[in-house]
């Protein structure tokens, strides 16, 4: 089964940048886009990344995506961290019979 | 703007099939290129897709769970409807359902807020 797996933890002052990856289990990552969702504690999960690096309307361009085939990951990039960037993050990709899959999620600590 | 809500019951006994509804406004699901899903998350992991009908009535499911569910839509009452058989304990989680956007990738925003449903006897 395809899997994608993202560190289950990530922490970063204010003001800095942080990188999330999220990694392939098997074949190309780089052969379905990637899509990335920001959930804020007790509440729903919200697209902030989707097709690999496109955001959705009223994102800001702190947050960027990108794809790395050599290492078979993706990557999500927030810079000038916010103390409301602090949430759960998760990758979304299909796997090769195009059923979604989401990433095991990576809780940012923003302090 | 587009808005999902999620309604049913919020416990269930194990064996008995579960029932969500989901009632949307802000689009229509028999316009081209609009889906609408369910995804649901155990307390404290991470979500998991379930199910997933398009405008043209094609339908999706888990292969994991695809024994188990069913997914239709009224376009007329601008609702879908998601029900779940045999229930186990292992269900027990927040069942959000999701507007998608059919394009070179299916992507999920806006997301309604959830409904938590706990199975137990």
């Amino acid at each position: 089964n395809f899997m994608l797996t993202q560190p289950h933890s990530v922490s970063e002052s204010p003001g800095k940048t942080v990188t999330i990856s999220c990694t392939g289990s098997s074949g190309s990552i780089a052969s379905n886009y990637v899509q990335w969702y920001q959930q804020r504690p007790g509440s729903a999960p919200t697209a902030i990344i989707y097709q690999d690096n496109q955001r959705p309307s009223g994102v800001p361009d702190r947050f960027s995506g990108s794809i790395d085939s050599s290492s078979n990951s993706a990557s999500l990039t927030i810079s000038g961290l916010k103390t409301e960037d602090e949430a759960d993050y998760y990758c979304q990709s299909y796997d090769s019979s195009n059923y979604c899959v989401f990433g095991g999620g990576t809780k940012l600590t923003v302090l | 703007q587009i808005t999902l809500k999620e309604s049913g019951p919020t416990l269930v006994k194990p064996t008995q099939t579960l029932t969500l509804t989901c009632t949307f406004s802000g689009f229509s699901l028999s316009r081209s290129g609009v889906g609408v899903g369910w995804i649901r998350q155990p307390p404290g992991k991470a979500p998991e897709w379930l199910a997933l009908i398009y405008w043209d009535d094609d339908k999706r499911y888990s292969p994991s769970l695809k024994s188990r569910l069913t997914i239709s839509k009224d376009t007329s009452k601008n609702q879908v409807v998601l029900t779940l058989t045999n229930m186990d304990p292992v269900d027990t989680g927040t069942y959000y359902c999701v507007h998608c956007i059919v394009g070179a990738v299916d992507w999920f925003d806006p997301w309604g807020q959830g409904t938590l449903v706990t199975v137990s006897s």
